[in-house]
């Protein structure tokens, strides 16, 4: 699976987007773009995944760059809430999921 | 709703013991994990299975050992605790082909 590299945080004013970048310049054609978040410690959650076009869903919006080196997950309103550390993963569906070091986002009231 | 169990959530236990943590899923998902984490740190797969009677280890070593009997469990046991294996251990599932991985809430061991 191709490696991804994320700042290791930000902060963000409640209720602005956050935008969460993703850099994978090594991707291959049949990987996706996997976004994942862990709240204090909890197990992690499924976001978002795409291959090539944009996706949104109630959660967050996911923008790939036509080359698909890179990406960025989008949090339209952030909420205290959404305070996390939150996982970029490329792999092929098949392939079990690792973990890196992810970006700790901070929203600030 | 279909979900996913870990049980105990906190464990606290002396060394030398013998522990077995729980891990239940009701999504009928052939594929299940083991994932520990220590505060603060990245998670690190110890144990997959792809189905019944099906176990292998994950990519950081643990004297952990794993059983999958039935579909739905897939609990993980150490013979005898030790301080450094002081952790929160997660377990996950996915179905065969699925995108998403659902994770349970965790177990935080404390060994002293």
């Amino acid at each position: 699976d191709a490696k991804t590299t994320q700042p290791p945080s930000m902060d963000c004013a409640e209720g602005r987007a956050a935008n969460l970048p993703c850099n994978h310049s090594t991707i291959s054609g049949n990987e996706y773009v996997y976004w994942y978040r862990q709240i204090h410690s909890q197990g992690p959650q499924y976001i978002i995944h795409g291959l090539k076009n944009n996706e949104t869903n109630e959660m967050a919006s996911l923008i790939i760059t036509e080359d698909r080196k890179s990406s960025t997950l989008i949090l339209p309103h952030a909420t205290l809430r959404d305070t996390a550390v939150y996982y970029c993963i490329v792999r092929v569906p098949i392939n079990d999921m690792r973990f890196g070091a992810g970006t700790r986002l901070t929203v600030k009231p | 709703e279909a979900d996913i169990y870990q049980t105990p959530r906190y464990l606290v236990i002396g060394t030398g013991k013998k522990i077995t943590l729980e891990c239940s899923q009701t999504m009928g998902h052939d594929k299940m994990y083991w994932y520990q984490q220590d505060p603060g740190m990245e998670l690190h797969l110890i144990h997959y299975s792809y189905g019944v009677n099906s176990t292998e280890k994950g990519d950081l070593s643990s004297e952990s050992t794993v059983s999958r009997i039935r579909t739905e469990h897939f609990p993980l046991t150490l013979e005898s605790a030790r301080p450094s294996h002081t952790s929160q251990y997660l377990c996950a599932s996915r179905g065969t082909g699925g995108h998403g991985y659902t994770f349970g809430s965790g177990t935080r061991l404390t060994v002293v």
